[in-house]
């Protein structure tokens, strides 16, 4: 079955540094997405992107933060210099038909955790 | 994105079938519920979806009410594989936006 893969499954830098999240949607999927995840708090919605740009963002996805689908099968988050509140789990989804106010599916990889030290 | 209201937690026995129900009174119209789960350690894993009609599919069956106000989702057979946390969803454009859904607890 087509999965969402992330890489690295973890990752731990230093304060101010910059780190690049990487992930492979399933290959025939056109929307993408970024969400994270504070320990044991919920899902936050950070980006949405879609035809080579950004559709929709959340507060959380200010000038720090940046998206790229450099290639025909990667898309990345980019967080340019890191501060300790970013430390969490960093989820990719995909999604064949976008809208899920159409009834659209999400599908998600297993997560990149970030650490920031 | 309208709001929906669920239980913090519930609990069932290995077998048998869980109701996890979930208000939306201010759905609008057009909104499609959607319901996710994500098991612990993982990503958020797709559940079902629906509009206006009832919906089965091989994980799990949605009930929705004729006013559309409420929703359940129906395991009907819980494993100890079904413990995670599962999110009732409203979504009017494109994008899910999750609360702090039930966390089911299964007992074997």
């Amino acid at each position: 079955e087509p999965e969402v893969t992330q890489t690295p499954s973890h990752q731990v830098t230093q304060m101010g540094q910059e780190v690049i999240l990487r992930c492979v949607p399933i290959s025939n999927h056109l929307y993408f997405y970024w969400y994270r995840q504070i320990l044991g708090q919920k899902v936050e919605f950070l980006v949405s992107f879609y035809n080579n740009e950004i559709s929709e963002k959340s507060e959380i996805f200010d000038d720090q933060f940046s998206v790229e689908r450099p290639d025909g099968s990667n898309f990345t988050l980019k967080i340019r210099s890191t501060k300790l509140e970013d430390s969490a789990m960093y989820f990719c989804a995909s999604s064949e038909e976008g809208r899920t106010g159409r009834g659209g599916k999400l599908f998600f990889g297993s997560g990149t955790q970030l650490s920031v030290l | 994105d309208a709001k929906t209201t669920q239980p913090n937690s519930m609990e069932s026995n290995e077998e048998e079938p869980v109701h996890l129900p979930c208000n939306h009174s201010t759905i609008s119209g057009t909104d499609y519920i959607h319901w996710y789960r994500q098991l612990p350690s993982q990503g958020p894993e797709y559940v079902i979806h629906g509009l206006t009609s009832n919906v089965n599919n091989r994980m799990a069956s949605l009930a929705i009410a004729e006013d559309r106000k409420s929703s359940t989702l129906i395991l009907h057979r819980a494993t100890l594989r079904d413990a995670a946390v599962y999110y009732c969803i409203l979504s009017g454009d494109d994008k899910i936006i999750f609360g702090k859904g039930t966390r089911l607890h299964i007992l074997p």
